[in-house]
């Protein structure tokens, strides 16, 4: 159980377009979900706390209008890269908990490998 | 922002020993759980250690915490080649959000 599931695995986009990454919690209801961003061989950097029907919390640094999240139901939240540029390359990953509880641990999905060219 | 360091960086050990990572953070923490990755894949928990623990087992996996020292570490005992993976420790507060620390590449050789 406690599967996430995220799509697509990998996208390849121009400059200047927006690419939509998708995050499902399929068999678990998901309030919050996290947004992460990973560069090669480094750590997972949180990006934003993605919360059911209200507005998601960034992280300082993150710009909000760049990294659209939306959060529409128990079981998807999305990421919108806007206006992607060549920097905004990288693996990015979402997570959820089953459960609120402080000691639930994180489901993470597979992880999109975004290329802006 | 990140939580702390992670020690060593890289490991690279013969199948059958023991690979021992170290994991350091700077804040007060309600739990301190360990993750792996495989290569361009999502993370797969590990195990949850809280605060008030001191160790915890897990099949092959013991994992230590000295909240005085804030500190951690993960041993895997009689590593397999399918361990390779990279590591990483992460710290959760009150906030619920995940912390991570940098990583331990490790690379067990068959």
């Amino acid at each position: 159980g406690a599967v996430v599931s995220q799509h697509p695995s990998w996208v390849i986009c121009k400059s200047g377009t927006s690419v939509k990454i998708e995050c499902r919690s399929l068999d678990f209801q998901a309030t919050t979900m996290f947004w992460y961003r990973q560069f090669p061989k480094q750590s997972l950097m949180l990006m934003a706390t993605s919360n059911e029907g209200s507005k998601a919390t960034y992280e300082q640094g993150v710009e909000k209008d760049k990294f659209l999240i939306n959060h529409a139901s128990l079981t998807l939240s999305t990421l919108t890269v806007t206006s992607a540029h060549p920097e905004d390359s990288s693996f990015y990953i979402c997570s959820a908990a089953p459960s609120a509880a402080a000691d639930s641990p994180l489901h993470f999905g597979n992880g999109t490998r975004l290329t802006v060219t | 922002s990140q939580q702390g360091e992670e020690d060593p960086q890289a490991l690279s050990i013969q199948e059958g020993e023991n690979a021992t990572m170290n994991c350091s953070y700077k804040t007060s923490i309600n739990n301190l759980q360990w993750y792996r990755q495989n290569s361009g894949r999502g993370l797969v928990h590990l195990i949850l250690i809280r605060s008030n623990e001191r160790e915890k087992h897990s099949g092959r996996l013991r994992v230590t915490l000295d909240t005085s020292k804030k500190s951690s570490s993960l041993l895997i005992t009689a590593s397999r080649a399918a361990d390779t993976a990279s590591y990483f420790c992460a710290t959760a507060g009150n906030t619920g959000k995940l912390i991570f620390g940098q990583g331990t590449t490790l690379q067990v050789k068959p």
